[in-house]
C-alpha cells in the first residue's frame, strides 16, 4: 500500500490560491497518471506521463498543470480553481504505459 | 468508444451471504478487464484482472469474476462476504494492454455494504 504515496492527503484552498499536489512512487515504474474522482461520476483520467514525457492530456483546463521531473515523482500544480474542482485526486503508476496501474491514497481537495 | 456500466450504485448484503456486483462493457475491439476496490479513505487497489486465457479469474481474498464475451459482462462474485469487504468496487476496461492506445475506462462504482 505504500508503493504510491500522495501528499497532502487533504487540502482546502480558496479560488485565488496556488497549491501543488505531490505523488511519489517507489515501485520503479515508468508511467504515472493523474485521475479525478468526483461524487457519482466515473474516474476521469487527467494526465499520463510515460518516461517523464506527457502522452495524454484529457482536455483538462489549464488551471491544472502537471509536472513530472523524473519517473518517480509527479506533481499537479493548481491555480485559480473553481468549487467544482473539489474532488479526490488520485495518482497511479504502472511498470510500462497501459499496464496494471497501482494507485495512491489520493488527495481530498476542497475549493472554497 | 468504450464504456463501462455498473448497474447497481449500492448493494447491501448481510455477512456470510453471497454477492454479485454487475459490470457490463461496450467495445468493438478486444478488451482487458479489471476490478478495483476502494476502502474508505484509501486509494484504489487492484482486485483482479482478465487479460487472456481462462475466463474465470480469482483474487486472493475470495472474489472471482468471469469474462463473458457474448454478454459483454465481467461480474464480480463472492460466495460469502465479510464485514471487511465493505468498500466501493470499480470495474474498468482497457482496449490495448501495454500499447499506446486504450486508457482505462472506469465505471461509476458499486458501494458494497456488508451488515452483521
Amino acid at each position: 500500500e505504500t508503493g504510491v504515496t500522495q501528499t497532502p492527503r487533504h487540502l482546502v484552498m480558496g479560488m485565488t490560491n496556488k497549491k501543488s499536489l505531490k505523488c511519489e512512487q517507489h515501485l520503479g515504474h515508468n508511467a504515472m497518471y493523474w485521475y479525478k474522482q468526483s461524487a457519482k461520476k466515473p474516474l476521469e483520467l487527467m494526465f499520463v506521463y510515460n518516461f517523464k514525457e506527457q502522452t495524454e492530456n484529457n482536455s483538462v483546463p489549464s488551471r491544472f498543470s502537471p509536472e513530472c521531473p523524473n519517473s518517480s515523482h509527479l506533481f499537479l500544480h493548481l491555480h485559480t480553481l473553481q468549487p467544482e474542482d473539489s474532488a479526490l485526486y488520485l495518482c497511479a503508476s504502472s511498470q510500462e504505459f497501459q499496464e496494471t496501474q497501482y494507485f495512491g491514497p489520493g488527495t481530498r481537495l476542497l475549493v472554497l | 468508444a468504450q464504456s463501462v456500466t455498473q448497474l447497481d450504485s449500492q448493494v447491501p448484503v448481510f455477512e456470510e451471504a453471497p454477492v454479485e456486483l454487475r459490470c457490463n462493457y461496450s467495445s468493438s475491439v478486444s478488451v482487458y478487464l479489471f476490478w478495483y476496490v476502494q476502502y474508505p479513505n484509501q486509494g484504489l487497489q487492484l482486485l483482479l484482472k482478465y487479460l487472456s486465457g481462462s475466463t474465470l479469474v480469482e483474487s486472493i481474498n475470495g472474489f472471482e469474476a468471469e469474462f463473458n464475451k457474448s454478454q459483454t459482462s465481467f461480474h464480480l462474485r463472492k460466495p460469502s462476504v465479510h464485514i471487511s469487504d465493505t468498500a466501493e468496487y470499480f470495474c474498468a476496461v482497457a482496449t490495448n494492454y501495454g500499447g499506446s492506445q486504450g486508457n482505462l475506462i472506469f465505471g461509476k462504482g458499486t458501494k458494497l455494504s456488508v451488515k452483521p
